[in-house]
């Protein structure tokens, strides 16, 4: 079963604010990643983190990797429209390929005009 | 097209019936991944090929599930004497390494 828990699990903002979302795991993980789900797709990858204490930036999304290789978390700078979707952590645990992704049960993220 | 495909998109069935769902990966990609997603909820892995290497199969979460893959190319799930717990998008991913590509899944209803 999962072992990702995502909060919060569902967020309803204005367009321009900030968003942020996080992971955390009771086990340790060595990469953690963030996908966006739209409806009727399946996921894409928005960003992967490999080494604790990474921060990584991809436009206006940011994400860490918690120094502690338990948690994540993904931030949204000044939201427009098209942020809408469902966001999901995932991580691969231990020495583990990408084989075994897990994954939290995602954030809705509403955006209002 | 250039993405991983997966077929029928929908797909509605009787409670005891069996089904075959498909998943087309992108050319080239030597791993393909299956995952059932139950509504409001994330990913769960079920199985998992890596060329030629036997499948992981520790994913799936009954004798009722099963799944082939035809050297590096298409792969069919099934689902044998279908339950009303089995309805969920089930979504195939493939990567040539690392990052994995995910289809647009197929939604099974079993009613």
């Amino acid at each position: 079963g999962q072992q990702l828990n995502q909060s919060p699990q569902s967020m309803f903002i204005q367009e321009g604010e900030d968003v942020s979302m996080n992971c955390t795991s009771s086990s340790i993980f060595n990469t953690w990643l963030w996908y966006k789900q739209d409806p009727g797709e399946g996921p894409v990858l928005l960003i992967a983190l490999y080494k604790a204490g990474e921060l990584t930036s991809n436009g206006r999304l940011t994400a860490q990797f918690g120094t502690t290789r338990k948690d994540s978390f993904l931030n949204i700078s000044a939201s427009i429209p098209s942020d809408v979707g469902i966001y999901f952590c995932a991580g691969i645990p231990g020495a583990g390929s990408w084989g075994k992704l897990q994954f939290g049960a995602g954030t809705q993220v509403v955006v209002t005009p | 097209g250039a993405g991983v495909s997966q077929s029928p998109s929908n797909k509605v069935t009787e409670k005891g019936k069996d089904v075959e769902l498909r998943c087309d990966p992108i050319s080239g990609h030597t791993a393909l991944y299956w995952y059932r997603q139950r509504l409001g909820q994330g990913l769960e892995f079920l199985i998992y090929f890596q060329g030629n290497s036997a499948p992981d199969k520790s994913g799936l979460p009954s004798d009722r599930f099963s799944a082939e893959r035809t050297g590096e190319s298409v792969s069919t799930l099934t689902i044998q004497r279908t339950q009303q717990e089995d309805s969920a998008v089930y979504l195939c991913a493939s990567s040539p390494t690392g990052e994995q590509f995910f289809g647009p899944g197929t939604r099974l209803t079993v009613l």
